[in-house]
């Protein structure tokens, strides 16, 4: 689906592990966001970026850092897993040129449990 | 920061009936988004609206932006089976001297057969 490919798909880990989500794209889009969602909350932003090495925090950025050294890989770290990080992550690129002409193609998620 | 409110969290209703989920900005909104998320699935992307009162329509669904672009609403006509899912809106607006893509909590549909 839009060239965007999330790993792991599943993974359960242990409260004060580091953990590192991978976003992948194939199409050299400009922005990458990560997502998290929960019942009730819907999708938060977690961290967006709009080129190498620019990133930028989102409302809930607390415990995240992310790194994008390439144009296609967007990393979600989680410096010291918590359970209140339980919860599916979503990388979704934006298409566009800029933000006002762009849509979000999300990847498939990451189910992460932590225990 | 800016808020973007979705009603109603949950709508249930008989096929056939008609469906309407509401979005409100706390802040005057650059453009508005919809997508559709499937039970199990990842969200689609269905549409922009971009203009004050701008009003436009794929088959059944028909989207509105309001005049003061701070609101929104996505109108399903005679539902199917099919547009089972949560329907989300997403707002561009300025956060801390940057835009930002901002969702609401989208609304849930189920349609019993």
């Amino acid at each position: 689906d839009a060239g965007i490919t999330q790993s792991p798909r599943h993974k359960v880990t242990e409260t004060g592990t580091p953990v590192t989500l991978r976003c992948h794209q194939t199409e050299n889009h400009r922005y990458m966001y990560w997502y998290r969602q929960d019942p009730g909350h819907g999708l938060r932003l977690i961290h967006y970026s709009y080129g190498v090495k620019d990133t930028d925090k989102g409302e809930v950025s607390d415990g995240y850092s992310v790194s994008r050294s390439k144009t296609e890989d967007f990393l979600l770290t989680l410096e010291s897993a918590t359970s209140s990080q339980t919860s599916v992550y979503f990388c979704a690129i934006g298409r566009g040129i800029n933000l006002r002409n762009t849509e979000a193609f999300f990847g498939q998620g990451t189910r992460l449990t932590v225990v | 920061g800016q808020q973007v409110m979705q009603i109603p969290q949950y709508q249930h209703v008989q096929e056939g009936e008609d469906f309407t989920t509401y979005c409100n900005s706390s802040t005057t909104l650059s453009n508005i988004q919809w997508y559709k998320q499937r039970p199990g699935g990842h969200p689609v992307f269905l549409i922009q609206l971009v203009k004050s009162g701008e009003v436009k329509k794929q088959k059944r669904l028909t989207f509105q932006f309001g005049e003061a672009k701070k609101n929104s609403s996505l109108h399903i006509t005679a539902t199917q089976t099919t547009d089972v899912g949560t329907y989300f809106c997403a707002g561009l607006g300025t956060q801390g001297g940057s835009e930002k893509l901002v969702f609401g909590k989208g609304t849930k549909l189920t349609v019993n057969p």
